[in-house]
């Protein structure tokens, strides 16, 4: 049962430097979201998707892209990247019609850090 | 809106000793209500929800949680706290109308003492 999955686990950058964090998931979720978690400030939001082809921005978009091409995939792309977005990211998805009670079904997270 | 507030950040507690981590909340719409579990190093996961029905949550590893409408809080209790229920602990709430978003607490560490 892979459940939502993410990669990768870990990753370390320069500051200016772009890369893309990847999220798939396998259980026919409809929802799927991005939060970062840093010390004390308990899960942000960043961006959604509530189906493929649709993303919208969260409490705390900027600094990031996404994208939603097929519904299985959450990808997370950061351009330039800056020392504040040194962060956990979590992935999650959940189901919009029938079974939705907005229960959050989340990847094991990436730690990045921009030096 | 909704707002989530987890009353205290870090909650330390003897090994065997009862435990009770607070969530408050608020919302202009009916909601879904949610404890997860977060061990260290790993993501979330599911504890115990609230959807309808008894206001007497009972979830995994021998955690419960109540529901007070009144009061607008989601309580979460384990009469015996173990080294193992070390974790960082949050509250979400889920509008039904499912066109506002998911909202969680800041969390609420707890440590538990030998």
């Amino acid at each position: 049962n892979a459940g939502v999955t993410q990669t990768p686990k870990f990753r370390v950058l320069k500051t200016g430097q772009s890369m893309t964090l990847l999220c798939a998931q396998d259980m026919n979720h409809e929802y799927m979201y991005w939060y970062r978690q840093d010390p004390g400030m308990g899960l942000r939001l960043i961006h959604y998707s509530v189906g493929e082809g649709t993303t919208a921005k969260g409490e705390v978009p900027d600094g990031y892209n996404v994208s939603r091409l097929k519904k299985q995939n959450f990808l997370l792309g950061l351009e330039s990247a800056a020392p504040s977005q040194t962060s956990v990211y979590f992935c999650a998805s959940s189901y919009r019609t029938g079974a939705y009670t907005g229960e959050l079904f989340f990847g094991e997270g990436s730690r990045l850090t921009v030096l | 809106a909704q707002s989530v507030t987890q009353l205290d950040s870090q909650v330390p507690v003897f090994e065997e000793a009862p435990v009770e981590l607070r969530c408050n909340y608020s919302s202009s719409v009916s909601v879904y209500l949610f404890w997860y579990v977060q061990y260290p190093n790993q993501g979330l996961q599911l504890l115990l929800k609230y959807l309808s029905g008894s206001t007497l949550v009972k979830g995994i590893n021998g955690f419960e949680a109540e529901f007070n409408k009144s009061q607008t809080s989601f309580h979460l209790r384990k009469p015996s706290v173990h080294i193992s229920d070390t974790a960082e602990y949050f509250c979400a709430v889920s509008p039904m109308n499912r066109d506002d978003k998911i909202i969680f607490g800041k969390g609420t560490r707890l440590h538990i003492l030998p």
